[in-house]
């Protein structure tokens, strides 16, 4: 079936340091993916996708690259800010309007 | 745009007692979710309605818990009777062809 598997958190970094947050999917076929993020007592709001194998999505210094040889949509950014603390959330879709997979989150702190 | 309207934004109830948490999806949508967020079980699809039709409802924990959506720009999820095992923060999503906007959520305590 189809599922999604992040790295466990909480993540605590230091302002600047390099972030990756790692994320693996199973399923059949070419799904799109996506990185949601959720800022506290907010809902999710979509960071950034990719759409085929290959493809990079990037939002707000974020990138994401989909990597089709090794299943995977790890998110990175080179320097975090106290403002991207959130839980972020890898999902797939399959572009039909029918459901999302999401992973289980992965809360992320950045320390000043 | 509004984006996707719950209410209320807090719920606080007492155990056994009636709850209904509303949804308003972004206008030519056709496909809505409610999802349930706790700490214990991270985000869970309850069910999801493509074009006001209810097609997956395997999420719903229990028979205690109800959704409709009578017409194209609304849905309740109900909970009869409450449990405080059924507090956590509710987000409805809607969606058209694959582009997910979320709600604000509905944060439940059942005391």
């Amino acid at each position: 079936g189809n599922s999604v598997t992040q790295m466990e958190g909480p993540v605590t970094l230091s302002e600047e340091a390099f972030l990756t947050i790692n994320c693996t999917y199973t399923a059949t076929g070419y799904p799109s993916l996506f990185w949601y993020v959720q800022y506290p007592g907010e809902g999710l709001q979509l960071l950034l996708k990719a759409t085929k194998a290959d493809d990079k999505g990037s939002n707000k210094g974020f990138e994401a690259t989909y990597r089709k040889e090794t299943t995977s949509f790890h998110l990175e950014k080179g320097s975090v800010q106290v403002s991207d603390s959130a839980v972020y959330f890898c999902a797939l879709n399959w572009n039909t309007g029918n459901q999302f997979y999401f992973g289980t989150g992965t809360s992320l702190t950045v320390i000043p | 745009d509004a984006g996707v309207i719950q209410s209320p934004r807090h719920e606080v109830t007492e155990m056994g007692q009636e709850v209904t948490l509303r949804c308003k999806p972004i206008s030519g949508h056709n496909s809505l979710f409610w999802y349930r967020q706790t700490m214990m079980r991270g985000l869970e699809l309850l069910i999801y309605f493509n074009n006001n039709v209810p097609i997956d409802d395997s999420g719903m924990p229990e028979d205690r818990f109800s959704a409709k959506m009578p017409n194209a720009s609304f849905s309740t999820l109900k909970i009869q009777p409450s449990e405080p095992r059924d507090s956590a923060v509710y987000f409805c999503a809607s969606s058209l062809k694959g582009g997910y906007t979320f709600g604000s959520g509905t944060r439940l305590t059942v005391v």
